[in-house]
């Protein structure tokens, strides 16, 4: 059974970096059938897509957050992380990391969500 | 960047009824890359629907997906109490992704 498992600081100062880090369980990263990605929800809204990434470390981003984004992949970990800079109160948001299907451009498994508040 | 608008925002209905939830692409969008999913309060969103129309694994056979182009929706059958939820539409095209605003699907 494939679980994703979000994990990273739940209170983070303004201006300063949002760092989160997913694991994965019951699949290989490193297989290269599946790219990997981030969403956010902030309380009481919809679904933002925040990027993806496949093993080989190609990344793509939502053009909005783009300047302040980095993910990266770690296959000897089994692990995909997000790096958000310059963060507001805007960021403030339930983060989930998830697995791209293979058959078609869904998301299949979620990790349960780590909330993430921006507050000094 | 495709932009997705779901229709209604809110549907009141009452179990037993059914429930057609709409989705309208900004551009033409390829099947394969429309999917919907349902989110209860507290929980992750779950994959109902991928490629448009094909039921993720374990999804009753009251959820259905249908469209094509720009126009595309979810039905419900028949609602049963666990189904009352929010419901969005997701689209995958040019290396981006974008989610529609959602459909609270509530009891009347």
């Amino acid at each position: 059974q494939v679980q994703l498992q979000e994990s990273g600081p739940g209170l983070v100062k303004p201006s300063q970096t949002l760092s989160l880090t997913c694991t994965v369980s019951g699949a290989s990263i490193s297989s290269g059938n599946h790219y990997w990605s981030w969403i956010r929800q902030p309380p009481g809204k919809g679904l933002e897509w925040i990027g993806y990434i496949y093993y080989s470390g190609s990344a793509y981003y939502n053009s909005s957050l783009k300047s302040r984004l980095a993910i990266s992949v770690d296959t000897s970990k089994n692990q995909f992380s997000l790096n958000l800079t310059s963060v507001t109160a805007a960021d403030t948001a339930m983060y989930y990391c998830a697995r791209i299907s293979g058959r078609a451009a869904a998301l299949d498994y979620w990790g349960q969500g780590t909330l993430v508040t921006v507050s000094s | 960047e495709v932009v997705l608008t779901q229709s209604p925002g809110t549907l009141s209905l009452s179990p037993g009824e059914r429930a057609t939830l709409s989705c309208r692409a900004s551009q033409t969008l390829s099947t394969r890359n429309l999917a919907w999913y349902q989110q209860k309060p507290g929980q992750a969103p779950r994959l109902l629907i991928y490629g448009a129309s094909s039921r993720a694994t374990g999804i009753p056979d009251r959820f259905s997906g249908s469209g094509s182009g720009t126009d595309f929706t979810l039905t419900i059958s028949r609602l049963e109490p666990e189904d009352f939820a929010v419901y969005y539409c997701q689209q995958y095209g040019s290396s981006l992704w974008t989610f529609g605003q959602g459909t609270k699907v509530e009891i009347k």
